[in-house]
């Protein structure tokens, strides 16, 4: 099974601070890993297919990089409605999907 | 527009079956793989379970094998998970998503989850 890590677990920034979260997996998956965005009581939403794919509709200011085994989800300048919790997810292994165990930003 | 709605949740006790639905509108349902995902209160997203479109193929996390069944109906557009020998760990939300198109693949679109807690 690819296990995943994300770090940091959860981290407290500000208004236009650049944001970096990280995700590792236990093998290479190629670049096939997302990112979604969670807001409390709500479901998820994919920010970046692929490791690097901007899904339609999400702010450029959200962009994904990686490939093999290290991600990275970055937030150009965090913005209020930002704050939430990102996962990301592996899709190498489908039709099996695996979640990392998310990183919380809120607000300093 | 895509909708998916989830419905069945509930009070269980320990022991007890549940089946929970999602009902599909504005997509070609028949074409898209589908999806349970859950998430425990205060916790992370757990995938459980996928199936194809034609029913061909069905795939569960380790966790839930054995316990739990997905289903679907493509004459009816709905996305069914029905739930056995539930324990309180079961407890969380249950999200069904789909599998959209694009690939890599990604869960493009998901209901607003249906709330199961297992307690006596």
């Amino acid at each position: 099974d690819i296990q995943m890590t994300q770090s940091p677990s959860s981290l407290s920034a500000s208004v236009g601070d650049r944001v970096t979260i990280t995700c590792r997996t236990s093998q290479t998956i190629r670049n096939y890993l997302n990112w979604y965005q969670q807001k409390p009581g709500k479901a998820p939403k994919v920010l970046i297919y692929g490791a690097s794919n901007l899904q339609s509709g999400v702010p450029s200011r959200f962009s994904g990089s990686g490939s093999g085994t290290d991600f990275t989800l970055t937030i150009s300048s965090l913005q209020p409605e930002d704050f939430a919790t990102y996962y990301c997810q592996q899709v190498y292994s489908t039709p099996i999907f695996t979640f990392g165990p998310g990183t919380k930003v809120d607000i300093k | 527009e895509v909708q998916l709605v989830e419905s069945g949740g509930g009070l269980v006790q320990p022991g007890g079956s549940l089946r929970l639905s999602c009902a599909a509108s504005g997509f070609t349902f028949n074409s898209y793989w589908l999806n349970w995902v859950r998430q425990a209160p205060g916790k992370g997203l757990e995938w459980l379970a996928t199936i194809k479109e034609d029913v061909s193929e069905k795939n569960y996390v380790d966790s839930v094998k054995g316990r739990f069944t997905i289903s679907r109906d493509n004459a009816k557009k709905s996305l069914y998970l029905q739930m056995n020998s539930l324990r309180a760990e079961d407890t969380a939300v249950y999200y069904c998503a789909r599998t959209g198109s694009g690939y890599p693949y990604y869960f493009d679109y998901w209901g607003q989850g249906t709330l199961v807690t297992v307690s006596s």
